[in-house]
């Protein structure tokens, strides 16, 4: 099993339209989880990062963590076609420097 | 506001060649990454740094060595080319253990 896994994608979405974005990982110990939007030949910048169990929400961004799922999520509302990237999950490991990536999910959002 | 910055963006080289990408961030961060993104494969750490003179093997340090004499730049060594290390290059810095990374632009090395 992969530290980290994701659905490769691509998710395809239409305009307006609700992204949802699933991330599962295996170390039980994790604290920490973010999530990095990737475009095309660019590097990968911050969406969010969420500590605690429930929702975190900024913008048209909500992740949402549990814990005892060991499964954590982004949703996107109002998807717009800005939003076509590659979405990379990162957890931290509670030892170590380590975040660990996920492989990333391709999300396309068609006008 | 420069960030981290990377350099060669781009790099061919033939098997059995040496060269070192660079890497310097100006956010005066302890912590210091280097990570190798292959397709669909996501980011694999090589080498960290937590400050000046500390460095230490991620999961796939083979075939590379780094230093870290000051705490601005953070350069990545690779010896000895093989077409396996041919991969888009991420350095990274942060404030803290637990904090955002910031990443630089990218380093396209292809080795033939």
């Amino acid at each position: 099993q992969k530290e980290v896994e994701q659905n490769s994608g691509p998710l395809s979405v239409p305009e307006g339209a609700i992204a949802s974005l699933n991330c599962t990982y295996s170390d039980r110990g994790s604290q920490s989880f973010f999530w990095y939007r990737q475009y095309s030949g660019k590097s990968p910048e911050l969406i969010m990062f969420i500590y605690s169990n429930g929702d975190k929400e900024d913008g048209r961004f909500t992740a949402q963590l549990n814990k005892a799922s060991q499964y954590v999520s982004l949703l996107i509302r109002d998807s717009q076609p800005s939003d076509s990237a590659t979405y990379l999950c990162a957890v931290k490991r509670n030892y170590g420097q380590n975040f660990v990536f996920g492989p990333g999910t391709r999300l396309s959002v068609l006008p | 506001n420069a960030g981290v910055t990377q350099t060669p963006k781009f790099r061919i080289l033939k098997i059995g060649q040496s060269m070192t990408l660079q890497c310097a961030q100006d956010m005066n961060h302890n912590y210091m990454y280097w990570y190798r993104q292959d397709p669909g494969m996501g980011l694999k750490l090589i080498y960290y740094s937590v400050g000046a003179g500390i460095t230490d093997k991620g999961e796939v340090p083979n075939g590379y060595n780094v230093s870290r004499s000051t705490t601005e730049d953070f350069p990545l060594r690779l010896e000895l080319a093989a077409p396996s290390q041919t991969s888009v290059y991420f350095c990274a810095s942060s404030y803290s253990e637990t904090g955002e990374l910031f990443f630089g632009e990218g380093s396209r090395l292809t080795v033939l």
